[in-house]
């Protein structure tokens, strides 16, 4: 059974800085390309980064570029978001998932995110 | 960025009725989209992919089809359980982007 389970959430200040990771099994996680989605009541779901199987090809979104690096340790079957100069409109809820296909060529190759965590929640507030 | 727009935004429905959600996206994506089922504090759930695709495990009565910047997701015969709320999502160009959701509650 595949099982994705976050950890690391919790109440931080503007401008701190926060670890997320999330535990994979149930699969071959090497195999996978993953990412971290985060979601609020106002914004919806929002796609945050995308890292490849190797690690080799990493996207983020627009509004975390610079601050959020996200990485990967196929060895332990674990995935990272490090998340610097939080800011308020960081609060969400943050999944990890799994995704099938390669987001480099997703019209040959089915791409969807197609197993999903539980999801842990970041509050920046001061 | 690619917007999607869905449409409702919610919708009152009772058991065993038809229900079909709209997403549109902002320029061609081909059918390189996936729609989700979202209930209160639960993660999203992948219904469809490819647009058209039924997830493994997902019943027969959720169908999806388009292409390009028009798609559909139907509910053949509304059950119970798919009162939720449900996001397309598109994998052609970064950023990935999602829609907004459609809300299906009790009529």
């Amino acid at each position: 059974e595949v099982q994705l389970v976050e950890s690391g959430g919790g109440l931080v200040k503007p401008g701190g800085s926060l670890r997320l990771s999330c535990a994979a099994s149930g699969f071959e996680f090497s195999r996978f390309t993953m990412n971290w989605v985060r979601q609020t009541p106002e914004k919806g779901l929002e796609w945050v980064s995308s890292i490849s199987n190797s690690g080799t090809y990493i996207y983020y979104g627009d509004s975390v570029k610079g601050r959020f690096t996200i990485s990967r340790d196929n060895a332990k079957n674990s995935l990272d978001l490090q998340m610097n100069g939080l800011r308020v409109a960081d609060t969400a809820v943050y999944y990890c998932a799994r995704i099938e296909g390669d987001l480099r060529y997703c019209r040959g190759t089915s791409c969807r995110s197609d197993y999903w965590g539980q999801g842990t929640l970041v509050t920046v507030s001061s | 960025a690619i917007q999607l727009t869905q449409s409702p935004s919610s919708l009152s429905a009772s058991v065993g009725d038809r229900v079909t959600i709209t997403c549109r996206a902002s320029q061609g994506i081909s059918s390189v989209l996936a729609w989700y089922q979202q209930k209160p504090g639960k993660a999203p759930k992948l219904l469809i992919y490819d647009a058209s695709t039924l997830h493994t495990g997902v019943p027969s009565r959720f169908s999806g089809s388009g292409s390009g910047t028009d798609f559909t997701l139907t509910i053949s015969s509304l059950q119970p359980e798919d009162f939720a709320t449900y996001f397309c999502q598109q994998f052609d160009t970064f950023p990935l982007t999602f829609g907004p959701g459609t809300k299906v509650d009790f009529k």
